[in-house]
């Protein structure tokens, strides 16, 4: 069956400090891979996405994502987090041609100054 | 660009009634998606539209949901005899013919 697992409910870190959230898929077909942020009381938002190319992307507040086919992972990183990080973190995984995704349970990060 | 809007945001009503939610998406966005999410969990699929044609739903949309795209616009989701366990969010997003999809702020429904 397709999956998606975030290894980790919270992670608290103290501001400037390293952070992973760690995601990881099961599926036997092409992937297209993705993490949303969720601040307090707002919608989901686009955080970054793997569609083809370079394994390693990123976005514009310092996240970056690396996409490992042969672990079927696709963990978040930042090398120095703010307090203003502190929200909620989806992976989301497309399985088909048109879209649908398969979110994990999500990962609450907490900033601490 | 607008973004995608929902309505109502917030709504409150006892087990048995009937709710309706609207979505309108970012305008020419062609696909249409519903997700229900609730506390502590990530968004679940529930239907898709490409255009008018609801093409997916999913097996947690039970036959008390139903969901429209009349001409390939907004849509709708309602829920018929309404029941505790329906209490969730409830989101949209829309995208363009591609794997991009833009959230609306969702409506949380609170059942009695």
């Amino acid at each position: 069956a397709q999956s998606v697992t975030q290894l980790d409910s919270q992670v608290p870190v103290f501001e400037e400090a390293p952070v992973e959230l760690r995601c990881n898929y099961s599926s036997s077909v092409s992937v297209y891979l993705f993490w949303y942020v969720q601040y307090p009381n707002q919608g989901l938002q686009l955080l970054l996405k793997y569609l083809s190319g370079s394994t390693l992307v990123e976005s514009i507040n310092g996240f970056e994502a690396e996409f490992n086919k042969s672990q079927t992972s696709f963990h978040l990183r930042k090398p120095s987090v703010h307090i203003s990080d502190t929200a909620e973190y989806f992976c989301a995984v497309s399985f088909t041609s048109y879209g649908k995704l398969t979110f994990g349970q999500g990962t609450i990060l907490t900033v601490h100054p | 660009d607008t973004g995608v809007s929902q309505d109502p945001r917030h709504k409150i009503t006892k087990r048995g009634q009937n709710v309706t939610f609207r979505c309108d998406p970012i305008s020419e966005h062609n696909r249409l998606y519903w997700y229900r999410q609730t506390l502590g969990q990530g968004p679940e699929f529930l239907t898709y539209f490409q255009n008018e044609a609801q093409l997916e739903k999913s097996r947690l949309l039970s036959d008390r949901f139903s969901a429209e795209r009349p001409k390939g616009s907004f849509s709708t989701l309602e829920i018929q005899r309404t029941e505790q366990g329906d209490s969730a969010m409830y989101l949209c997003a829309s995208s363009p013919q591609s794997y991009e999809q833009y959230f609306g702020p969702g409506t949380r429904l609170t059942v009695t």
